[in-house]
């Protein structure tokens, strides 16, 4: 089944606490993304990668790392994880950033930072 | 610089019809998606749209007007199921890449 695995789906850690957030998409796609979600600010980007080695940065990326060595994944690297970081979590693939490729999207990933 | 907006919630009848509006403005647009969200899910991918009008894909249908920066999403024979949030999101170029941008999103919820 073609999906983007994202794991953990819930996680609860404390400040300063590195964590990581995998994410796998079994489609071959090129393009990938991550997405935070809060109430009342809908979806917006932290980081993403047009292809394996290249990431640039999305429109809210302070706190966050990420690295693209292999096509398939795409983690979320939170170093220093702070209580401002609490947050629904998404990644999302296509096939290529342009024109009417829409995104297929992981299963989210509920974060909270105490 | 870029903004996009809709409303925040929205109520209609199972069986009618409802239109949900999405205005924008940014520069460099290249095309317009629609993506449904049900409570605690995942979006999911409705629609695209690129030039001028009216797209129709079953129930949903997506309309654009470039020129006013402005879409909507309409949807037909409603249903239960189709209480979620909607998401309007602009591609754009941006430094010879495309970007993403979404709204807030509209809950929409059916009522019997």
């Amino acid at each position: 089944e073609a999906q983007v695995t994202q794991n953990p789906r819930y996680l609860i850690t404390v400040t300063g606490k590195k964590l990581t957030v995998t994410c796998s998409q079994n489609m071959n796609h090129e393009y990938m993304s991550w997405y935070r979600q809060d109430p009342g600010l809908g979806l917006r980007q932290i980081y993403y990668s047009m292809n394996v080695e290249v990431t640039d940065k999305g429109d809210v990326p302070e706190g966050y790392k990420v690295s693209r060595k292999e096509k398939r994944n795409f983690p979320l690297i939170l170093e220093s994880p702070s209580p401002n970081q609490t947050s629904l979590y998404f990644c999302a693939s296509s096939p290529r950033t342009g024109k009417g490729y829409g995104y297929t999207f992981g299963s989210g990933t509920r974060l909270t930072v105490v | 610089g870029q903004n996009i907006d809709q409303p925040t919630e929205m109520t209609a009848t199972e069986g009618a019809i409802v239109q949900i509006n999405c205005t924008y403005q940014t520069s460099g647009f290249n095309g317009l998606f629609w993506y449904q969200q049900h409570a605690g899910e995942a979006p999911t991918f409705l629609s695209y749209n690129v030039l001028d009008g009216l797209e129709e894909k079953g129930r949903f249908s997506s309309f654009l007007s470039r020129s006013k920066g402005y879409s909507y999403l309409l949807l037909k024979e409603l249903q239960m199921k189709d209480s979620a949030s909607y998401l309007c999101a602009f591609i754009r170029d941006s430094g010879g890449y495309q970007k993403v941008t979404f709204g807030t999103g509209t809950k929409l919820q059916v009522i019997p």
